[in-house]
């Protein structure tokens, strides 16, 4: 599976917008690029995902570099509940759709 | 959106004994569900794959004889923690991918403390 890098965590403020990146140099033509996030002692949440274009919906937009070898996740206005572990996964969709494999992703802390 | 359930949401044992976790897809089918396991400030580790009606696939270096998982239906899967240790107790986190539309959901997970 393709490998993703992401900062251990990062910090923001109430209110504030944030963008958290990931970089997947070695992403193939058929990978999509999702992202969960897992708030504490939860399970994941899907946030959104995409395959070259940029996408939002009503919890974030995906912005999707033009070589695919990056991506940025951003929230418009943090809130406390959006503390949590955002992951960003590449999954082949082709072939029946490959299991979701997680790395560390990213801690977001948000002060008020 | 789709639910995924599971149950226990928290369990406490002792050491030897068995313990059942139940997944469940609540409004839509999923012919293969996975589990997975994770320690604390650690990422989720995927133990098993399993697909309705037959046997789980488990990934290196998880025990299939201690970690027994039944698919029967295409919306229930458990897991069975058979004679548990300290070592076991982690957070179990089911998931169960959508037989139509190919997205895969998360359950709240169950937190397992082996006394």
């Amino acid at each position: 599976d393709a490998k993703t890098t992401q900062p251990n965590s990062m910090e923001s403020n109430e209110e504030e917008p944030v963008h958290l990146p990931c970089n997947h140099s070695t992403i193939s033509g058929t990978d999509y690029i999702h992202w969960y996030r897992q708030l504490p002692s939860q399970g994941p949440e899907y946030v959104i995902h995409g395959l070259t274009s940029n996408v939002n919906n009503r919890m974030a937009s995906l912005a999707i570099a033009e070589d695919r070898k990056s991506s940025t996740l951003i929230l418009h206005r943090a809130t406390l509940r959006d503390a949590a572990v955002y992951y960003c996964i590449l999954r082949d969709v082709t072939s029946g759709y490959s299991t979701l494999t997680f790395g560390k992703g990213t801690m977001l802390l948000v002060s008020p | 959106g789709a639910v995924v359930s599971q149950h226990p949401s928290r369990v406490i044992c002792k050491s030897g004994t068995s313990v059942k976790i139940e997944c469940r897809s609540l409004d839509f089918q999923a012919t293969t569900m996975f589990w997975y396991r994770q320690f604390p400030k650690q990422s989720l580790m995927l133990m098993a794959t399993s697909n309705e009606g037959s046997k789980a696939t488990y990934e290196q270096g998880v025990e299939k004889d201690k970690f027994l998982i039944n698919h029967a239906s295409l919306t229930l899967s458990t897991l069975t923690v058979t004679s548990a240790h300290p070592e076991d107790s982690s957070f179990y986190i089911c998931s169960a991918r959508d037989a139509t539309a190919g997205e895969q959901y998360f359950g709240p997970g169950t937190r397992l403390t082996v006394t």
